[in-house]
Formats: structure tokens, sequence, C-alpha cells
């Protein structure tokens, strides 16, 4: 099977933009969750998605936002960037994402902010 | 107080060596336990999964769980250079299923 995989792999933005980052889950994987990843906080939970709803969420700013396709892909949109937000974002499927569901990660999306 | 501490290290060790690594976490509703290894300009990869105290065995892996005293460990044996990596333990709570992870222990495993 197909890993997890995150489009772009690499961004670079200016604050107060805005940005789109994509994910595609293992086939046949229904929930998805996405984190931050910085050196000083490690990762922190943002939020997940499992059947188009969000079912958990982190302690992140309104900014952070995302969701779920029909077919499990998702996407997490973050507007008015700051400084900040540069982190690595690492999305994460599993089937189900409850008990005895491991979470599988991809290699992330590595955002600057400038 | 984080919810899962972990020693960030670093660690380094000769080729060879067993390689021990801990976690401690503080919430009781914690039932799941994981261990991630990340390599540089990657994402954490599954590297051993379980539920219950005790040890579990994979290859030169063994993960340790003792509920009882919120400790968990994974132990490397005969390490390899290609161990190097950031390993992160990662618990996941029974009453909302999201995972606190520890902050990562970057060990060196010296040829």
């Amino acid at each position: 099977k197909a890993g997890v995989t995150q489009t772009p792999r690499y961004l670079i933005k200016t604050r107060g933009q805005q940005v789109t980052l994509s994910c595609s889950p293992i086939s046949g994987h229904r929930s998805v969750s996405w984190y931050q990843q910085t050196p000083g906080q490690g990762l922190q939970f943002l939020f997940e998605y499992f059947s188009e709803t969000q079912r958990n969420k982190g302690n992140f700013p309104g900014r952070f936002s995302g969701r779920q396709f029909s077919n499990s892909r998702s996407e997490m949109n973050v507007s008015t960037l700051e400084l900040g937000d540069s982190a690595l974002y690492l999305c994460a499927s599993s089937e189900t994402g409850s008990d005895n569901s491991p979470l599988h990660f991809g290699n992330g999306t590595r955002l600057t902010v400038t | 107080q984080k919810e899962v501490e972990q020693d960030p290290g670093p660690l380094s060790v000769p080729e060879g060596a067993i390689v021990s690594l801990n976690c401690t976490y503080s919430n009781s509703a914690f039932q799941y336990f994981m261990w991630y290894r990340q390599y540089s300009r990657k994402g954490p990869e599954l590297l051993m999964y379980t539920y219950s105290s005790g040890n579990k065995e994979d290859g030169r892996f063994t993960a340790q769980v003792d509920k009882s005293s919120k400790y968990i460990s994974l132990f490397i044996r005969d390490s390899q250079p290609s161990d190097s990596a950031t390993y992160l333990c990662a618990i996941q709570s029974l009453n909302d299923y999201k995972l606190s992870f520890g902050a990562g222990t970057t060990v060196t495993v010296r040829a």
C-alpha cells in the first residue's frame, strides 16, 4: 500500500497570507489527524477528522482549520499567517482513529513564514 | 507539567550497544503506547505499538510498559549506525484517542 502522501513538501509564505496543505491517507484509512512539529514545542495535535467530520480539536487558534472529503483526503488551511506558524505540518492516518488503530505519518509539509 | 515527559538527550552510543529510552506519563486514561522513529527531513515512522503492561519484542526492539508506575521504555539491542534518529514516545488516551507525544530523544550510534 502507498503511504500517507502530503503536498507540497516545502512552502514559503509571507506574513498575512494564507496557505492550504493537502494530505492523502493510506487507502482504507478513514481517520486523518494533523500535527504541528516545532523544535521548541515538539509534536502538537491540531485536529482529527473521521468520515468528513471533525472529531477532535487541539488548542490552536481559529486561524487553523481543516476539512475532509468523501474519499478521506484532507486539507488544512492556515489564514493570516504569523512568523510563529513556521513549522513542519504532519498528517497521519489510521483505520478508525480509535483503539488498536495506530497512526501512520506522512513526511510532512515544511512551512516557512517570512 | 507536560502529560508525557521524555529525556531529549542527545544520546550517543557505540555500535553494538544497547540503547535505552524512557518516558513517563501522568494521565491514567492513557492506555495505548507507541514508539516512533523519525529520521531527519522525514515523518515519524511507527516502530512499536502495545496496550498492555509487560514486554513486546520485534526483532532488535523491545517495548516495555509499566502502567502501575506510568513508565514506558524502548530498548534497541545490537544498535547500528542506521538506528541514528530521533525516537518519540506517544501515548493515546482511552477517552478521546488523541496522541500525546514526548519531546523525542535524539540517538547517535557511532560506527
